[in-house]
């Protein structure tokens, strides 16, 4: 088992640009989230699917859609991206089987200039 | 208030010696708490979790919960250097059992 897969590891990218960040679990796992990871912030929720068909809002939505595709796949998009989006992104998935512990994978680290 | 508040950090510790690390959350119907190690440039990843009062014992590592304090700690015992990392405490929100929030972490270095 791959666990939870995450690509690209590295994007820079312009602001005003757009761009999808991938995420895949072959865990069977129900639920997905991302997160955002910033220098003295912690982790934070951008979005969450706690199934598949379904999306939330976590804390920090704004500037950021996501689609479930399917059980594996959950895509964060950011349509126009800003400096202020500058972050490490993680993609983590759960299920009510695992005791709901949330398994993260490697992480995506996006420059915004 | 924050909802889940870690020691500030960083905190350093001899080889051998006992490391505490110390979580407070602010949500009384927070019922999964957890705590994940993450090396720097890494992922989070699971060190243990705790659902009921009391202490959880894994190896060297020990997690206690106390429910009525609001209050989750992790100890590790007979810390090595390789223990030298970031320890994030992440709570389940009330009404959601599977929506964690997360403390910032508390740097923790195992000096040989």
């Amino acid at each position: 088992n791959a666990g939870v897969t995450q690509t690209p590891k590295f994007q820079v990218l312009k602001t005003g640009q757009s761009m999808t960040l991938q995420c895949a679990q072959d865990m069977n796992h129900n639920s997905m989230y991302w997160y955002r990871q910033d220098p003295g912030m912690g982790l934070r929720l951008i979005y969450y699917s706690a199934s598949e068909g379904t999306t939330d809002k976590g804390e920090v939505p704004n500037g950021y859609n996501v689609s479930r595709l399917n059980k594996r796949e959950f895509s964060l998009r950011l349509e126009s991206a800003a400096p202020s989006q500058t972050s490490v992104y993680f993609c983590a998935s759960s299920s009510r089987l695992a005791g709901e512990t949330q398994y993260f994978g490697p992480g995506t680290r996006l420059l915004v200039l | 208030q924050k909802e889940v508040e870690q020691n500030s950090g960083p905190l350093s510790v001899p080889e051998g010696a006992i490391a505490s690390l110390n979580c407070t959350y602010s949500d009384r119907g927070s019922q999964s708490f957890f705590w994940y190690r993450q090396y720097s440039g890494k992922s989070p990843e699971l060190i243990m979790s705790i659902y009921s009062n009391g202490d959880k014992e894994d190896g060297r590592f020990t997690a206690q919960l106390n429910k009525a304090s609001q209050y989750v700690s992790l100890l590790i015992r007979d810390s090595q250097p390789s223990d030298s990392a970031t320890y994030l405490c992440a709570v389940t929100r009330g009404g959601s059992n599977y929506k964690l929030t997360f403390g910032k972490g508390t740097l923790l270095t195992v000096n040989p």
